[in-house]
């Protein structure tokens, strides 16, 4: 079975701080993404990468940067977290198929960024 | 861009009763899929579909491409359907997937 997995689960940080977001697939997919969800929006895609050593930028990528080191692992990196970026953070993978394009998502990280 | 509208914003049912979710689509879409995210945080996968309906217990999906929309009927609703549900679709050609905004569903005794 599909599987995407996260860490940390919550992650509490500073202003101004460094917090890297961890993602690791199973599933041998191609390609990798990183969302944010708040409340009262659907997700909303931050990087995506097409395979190692990729990113690309999605629909709001101003202040994470990532990292796709291998086809497993996709980390999303807050430099300089603010307090703006507190939200829920989704991992996903998934393959550009042509006739499927389905997502298995992670668990989600909580980050409160004080 | 694509954009994706999703209704109702916020939806209440007593336990036993039933609804629909919908999500109309701006442009032509290739896929649907139907996530939950319940009380913990985590997304539910629930459908995928390319066209036609899918039927899981006590839900159901439809996606017709050529009309633009997709629905999501709950029956006979119970406490541990409360969440949040959002529909997400993908564009022939892309990469990317356009999500709706999401429903708040409360189920109640």
């Amino acid at each position: 079975e599909a599987a995407v997995t996260q860490s940390p689960r919550n992650k509490v940080a500073v202003t101004g701080g460094k917090v890297t977001l961890s993602c690791n697939q199973t599933n041998n997919h191609n390609n990798m993404y990183w969302y944010r969800q708040d409340t009262g929006h659907g997700l909303r895609l931050i990087h995506y990468s097409y395979g190692a050593g990729s990113t690309e930028k999605g629909d709001i990528p101003d202040g994470y940067k990532a990292s796709r080191p291998s086809q497993e692992n996709f980390s999303l990196i807050l430099e300089l977290a603010t307090p703006s970026q507190t939200s829920v953070y989704f991992c996903a993978s998934g393959d550009a198929g042509q006739s499927s394009y389905e997502q298995y998502f992670g668990p989600g990280t909580r980050l409160t960024v004080l | 861009g694509d954009q994706v509208e999703q209704s109702p914003s916020a939806l209440s049912l007593h336990e036993g009763t039933g609804s629909a979710l919908r999500c109309n689509f701006t442009t032509t879409m290739r896929a649907v899929q139907w996530f939950r995210k319940n009380s913990r945080g985590s997304l539910i996968n629930l459908f995928y579909l390319a066209s036609g309906t899918k039927e899981n217990g006590r839900l159901k999906s439809a996606f017709d491409s050529k009309e633009r929309y997709s629905t999501l009927h709950i029956r006979d609703a119970q406490l541990e359907d409360s969440g949040t549900y959002f529909c997400a679709a993908d564009r022939a050609g892309g990469y990317k997937v356009v999500f709706g905004s999401g429903t708040r569903l409360l189920v109640s005794p």
